[in-house]
C-alpha cells in the first residue's frame, strides 16, 4: 500500500521557520518525482516546490523562492520542506504528493497544517 | 501562465442526480488535464487524468472529456460519498497549476 504522511505543522509567528516532514511508504521514492502543494482556507489548491527523482533538481513557486528549501532523503524515503521568513499568506494545509511523469499526482498525503499568526 | 478557471464554484444536487463540472484554460492544453476529489481530513484523489482517462480504482460515475480549452467533469448517479470540492489541473506547463475548485454539496 501506498503511503504518504505529513508532519511538521503547526502555530509560527510571522518571520519564523518550520520545517515539515513526509514519510513515505509503498513505492519508489528515489527515482519519484515529489512535490509539495497548499491549500490556504477557503482559496484554491497551489503547487509551492517539487524535487526530481534521480537528479534532485528542485523548483519552486515565485510566491517561496528564496523562503522555502525542497529536499530529501532517498535512504529514509522521506520529503522535506523547510519554510523560512513565513508570512501570514504561508498559512494552509501542505500536503506531500507524488508526481508522475505526465505532471499530474498520483498519490497524496493528508496534509499537516501550518497557521503563521502573532 | 496558464489561468485556470472553474464553473460553477458551488452547486447543490441530490443523491442519484448528474453533476457536470467545467474548467477552461486561458490557452490550448491540448488533453492535458487532470480532475482531483478533495474531502475534507483525507488525501487528495485524482479521479481523471490526460483529460478522460479514469484512474484506476475511481468508481465508473466519474468521467472526463474535453480537448483544447474547454474539459468538463461528469458524476452520475451521484452518490453521499461524492460531497468535496473538485479542483483541475493543467499539466500541459510545468508546473501545473489548478483551478479554483467546485464544492459539490449533497
Amino acid at each position: 500500500d501506498v503511503q504518504l504522511s505529513e508532519s511538521g505543522g503547526g502555530l509560527v509567528q510571522p518571520g519564523g521557520s518550520l520545517r515539515l516532514s513526509c514519510a513515505t511508504s509503498g513505492f519508489t521514492f528515489k527515482t519519484s518525482a515529489m512535490s509539495w502543494v497548499r491549500r490556504a482556507p477557503g482559496k484554491g489548491l497551489e503547487w509551492v516546490s517539487a524535487t526530481s527523482g534521480a537528479s534532485s533538481r528542485t523548483y519552486y513557486a515565485e510566491s517561496v523562492k528564496g523562503r522555502f528549501t525542497i529536499f530529501r532523503d532517498n535512504s529514509q524515503n522521506v520529503l522535506y520542506l523547510q519554510m523560512s521568513n513565513l508570512r501570514a499568506d504561508d498559512s494552509a494545509m501542505y500536503y506531500c504528493a507524488r508526481e508522475r511523469n505526465y505532471g499530474d499526482f498520483d498519490y497524496w498525503g493528508q496534509g499537516t497544517l501550518v497557521t503563521v499568526s502573532s | 501562465d496558464i489561468q485556470m478557471t472553474q464553473s460553477p464554484s458551488t452547486l447543490s444536487a441530490s443523491v442519484g442526480d448528474r453533476v457536470t463540472i467545467t474548467c477552461r484554460a486561458s490557452q490550448s492544453i491540448s488533453n492535458w488535464l487532470a480532475w482531483y476529489q478533495l474531502k475534507p481530513g483525507k488525501a487528495p484523489k485524482i479521479l481523471i487524468y490526460k483529460a478522460s482517462f479514469l484512474e484506476t480504482g475511481v468508481p465508473s460515475r466519474f468521467s472526463g472529456s474535453g480537448s483544447g480549452t474547454e474539459f468538463t467533469l461528469t458524476i452520475d448517479n451521484l452518490q453521499p460519498d461524492d460531497l468535496g470540492t473538485y479542483f483541475c489541473q493543467q499539466f500541459y506547463k510545468y508546473p501545473g497549476n489548478f483551478g479554483p475548485g467546485t464544492t459539490v454539496e449533497i
